[in-house]
């Protein structure tokens, strides 16, 4: 099984439905990350926490909700989705000492038609 | 303003032959920076990390450099495979507390037989 898992890998819906994203890891990190990959424009941070009661808004947070229900699980909400959110979402998890090194999930791919 | 820019943003080479993608960056002061693969539908895995006291570090045929004077860092591949098809992103991070890793927008290889 993988460490960083992530549901559903891919999901259409239409506009103005409510999505959620969920990432769970089995590396015992404490730090969750949610980016959102598009062509051309790379991965930019949605949101981040670095333990269950911290939540951070990252670059890119308007559209978006979050949720670290536990140490190992940090969903990702689209209360009402819009078609410029069709993206690849990808879950990453970082250690304490944060080396810079983030450990990925395989992505999950939305379309908002 | 923390950047980071990649070259090419796109590589199409032979298999068997030799490549050098290029990173320059203006994150300062610069904590480390690191390469990761991404290979299509997957999510990032880190390849390599250089520190500001590295000059040159290899991972079988990849071989990354750092030169902190100029913010520049190159990962070379040697000997290129099929299986190097693939984004390369180079990410940086500042040594700050709670600076935030600066992602380039990577560059995309193919390798065809």
């Amino acid at each position: 099984d993988a460490d960083v898992t992530q549901t559903p890998r891919n999901r259409i819906t239409k506009t103005g439905k409510r999505i959620m994203l969920e990432c769970s890891q089995t590396k015992g990190h404490d730090r969750m990350y949610w980016y959102r990959q598009d062509p051309g424009l790379g991965l930019r941070l949605i949101y981040y926490s670095f333990d269950v009661k911290d939540i951070n808004k990252g670059e890119i947070s308007d559209g978006y909700s979050v949720s670290r229900q536990a140490q190992a699980k940090f969903s990702l909400s689209l209360e009402s989705a819009i078609p410029n959110q069709t993206a690849l979402y990808f879950c990453a998890t970082s250690d304490v000492r944060f080396t810079g090194e983030l450990f990925f999930g395989e992505g999950s791919r939305l379309t908002v038609l | 303003k923390n950047q980071v820019e990649q070259s090419p943003q796109s590589l199409i080479i032979l298999e068997g032959k030799n490549c050098t993608l290029q990173c320059n960056y203006t994150v300062s002061p610069f904590s480390n920076l690191r390469w990761y693969k991404q290979d299509t539908g997957r999510g990032p895995v880190s390849l390599t990390i250089m520190t500001f006291s590295e000059n040159t570090k290899s991972n079988g045929r990849y071989t990354a450099t750092l030169d902190a004077d100029t913010k520049q860092s190159s990962l070379h591949i040697t000997a290129s495979q099929l299986s190097d098809s693939a984004s390369y992103i180079c990410v940086v991070r500042g040594n700050q507390a709670g600076t935030a890793l600066i992602f380039g927008k990577g560059t995309t290889l193919s390798v065809s037989s």
